[in-house]
């Protein structure tokens, strides 16, 4: 069985500041992996996916992860955090066999600090 | 535009009373999910479908049901027998293929009273 594993409840930063939300994972096989934002009262929104390539990645409104194998991790990073980044943040995998739906973290709560 | 639309945003219940709660999608995706969100547990799956006519239990179906009559939507049941359904539920879409990502609803608030 897969699971997916967001060590941080909240994460503080400063504006302009780098980021990092911080995501573990555990699938049999190569991961299908995703991230997602959530702002308040509303869906989430689809921000990147690693499926097979280049171990970076990049998505939406200059976000990217990188996936590393070894550690079995896909930590989300933007270089310069803005105030409007402050939101909820998923990690999800999938096993790469079958139809197997979505198995998601319980979300990181980014608050960027001007 | 294509998404996908729930319906309603906001849903008041009393206790003992079933509510069905609306999810449409036109972007012709063959699979649909529902999630159910509460705070600080994440996103945990009620129910999804990949075909019409035909939909599997996630991993908390207690108390809920579904159907997929028309591949456009995917209704979910929120019966009595559901013992803490305050939450917000999540609807969402994919193309059934292995890198597709999901889709989702606005989301429906369902309250208790």
């Amino acid at each position: 069985a897969q699971s997916v594993a967001q060590p941080e409840d909240q994460v503080n930063v400063a504006e302009g500041n780098p980021l990092t939300v911080k995501c573990t994972y555990s699938v049999s096989g190569n991961p299908y992996l995703f991230w997602y934002v959530q702002y308040p009262n509303r869906g989430l929104q689809f921000l990147l996916k690693y499926i097979t390539g280049d171990n970076l990645v990049k998505g939406s409104y200059g976000f990217e992860a990188e996936f590393n194998k070894s550690q079995t991790s896909f930590h989300l990073k933007k270089p310069s955090a803005l105030v409007s980044d402050s939101a909820l943040y998923f990690c999800a995998v999938r096993a790469p066999s079958g139809n197997t739906p979505l198995v998601f973290g319980k979300g990181t709560r980014l608050s960027v600090i001007a | 535009d294509g998404g996908i639309t729930q319906s309603p945003k906001y849903l008041f219940r009393k206790e003992g009373q079933n509510v069905t709660l609306s999810c449409e999608q036109n972007l012709n995706h063959d699979a649909m999910y529902w999630y159910r969100q509460d705070p600080g547990q994440g996103l945990r799956l009620i129910y999804y479908s990949q075909i019409v006519n035909d939909f599997q239990k996630g991993d908390i179906a207690e108390g809920y049901s579904v159907s997929r009559e028309k591949k456009e939507s995917f209704p979910l049941t929120v019966t009595s027998a559901q013992k803490n359904p305050t939450a917000f539920y999540l609807c969402a879409s994919r193309i059934v293929a292995y890198t597709g990502e999901l889709f989702f609803g606005e989301g429906s608030r369902l309250t208790v009273l």
